[in-house]
């Protein structure tokens, strides 16, 4: 079965650094990727979503990346700041289904 | 827009109560989610609808645990009788396409206590 896995449970950085998140996932026929941010108390709520047929894609403040060869995915933040503290899943899209991965808590040291 | 409004916020309930979850989804969305959250095991699929019709179940841990969706705004996950291992934060989320577009937009969750 499809599995999305984080190589890092926690992350600790300094404000103003960048801060990049990793995600392996396991179904080379994902097509469609998602970075969701899970303040505490609250539902996980979408960053920045990349298709298979991009390696980059760029928002505010993230830059999620796309390595299909190795299948993985990045988030990166710059200049972090104390409001981006939470935990980031990523997720997989399979047929009508988002897999999630089991989390990385992001900690952002003022 | 509300988004996902999901009722009630926090539940405490004794074991072996019957426990009764809300969700309404975003209007015009034809998806419905829920899952569940736990340290242990992250965020576990229970169930999914799609034009109000269950479609996978396979999440659902066991026969105390059941879910309907009456119409297009509104659905409830039942857990009858509950158990302490039931606590969980339990989400539902709504998504057009299955997600197939900016993915699923979460509710901010029912925290369920079993004593």
């Amino acid at each position: 079965g499809e599995s999305v896995g984080l190589h890092l449970p926690t992350l600790s950085v300094q404000e103003g650094d960048n801060s990049i998140i990793n995600c392996a996932y396991s179904n080379s026929a994902s097509d469609y990727f998602i970075w969701y941010k899970q303040e505490s108390g609250k539902g996980p709520q979408f960053i920045i979503d990349i298709r298979s047929n991009m390696d980059k894609r760029q928002g505010q403040r993230v830059t999620v990346l796309l390595n299909k060869t190795v299948k993985h995915l990045s988030l990166q933040i710059a200049a972090t700041q104390p409001g981006d503290s939470a935990v980031y899943f990523c997720a997989e899209n399979t047929g009508n289904q988002f897999y999630f991965g089991t989390g990385t808590s992001l900690t952002v040291i003022p | 827009d509300a988004g996902v409004i999901q009722s009630p916020r926090h539940e405490v309930t004794e074991m072996g109560q019957e426990v009764t979850l809300r969700c309404k989804p975003i209007s015009g969305h034809d998806y419905l989610f829920w899952y569940r959250q736990t340290m242990m095991r992250g965020l576990e699929l229970l169930i999914y609808f799609n034009n109000n019709v269950p479609i996978d179940d396979s999440g659902m841990p066991e026969d105390r645990f059941s879910a309907k969706m009456p119409n297009a705004s509104f659905s409830t996950l039942k857990i009858q009788p509950s158990e302490p291992r039931d606590s969980a934060v339990y989400f539902c989320a709504s998504g057009s396409r299955g997600g197939a577009n900016y993915g699923y937009t979460f509710g901010s969750g029912t925290r369920l206590t079993v004593v």
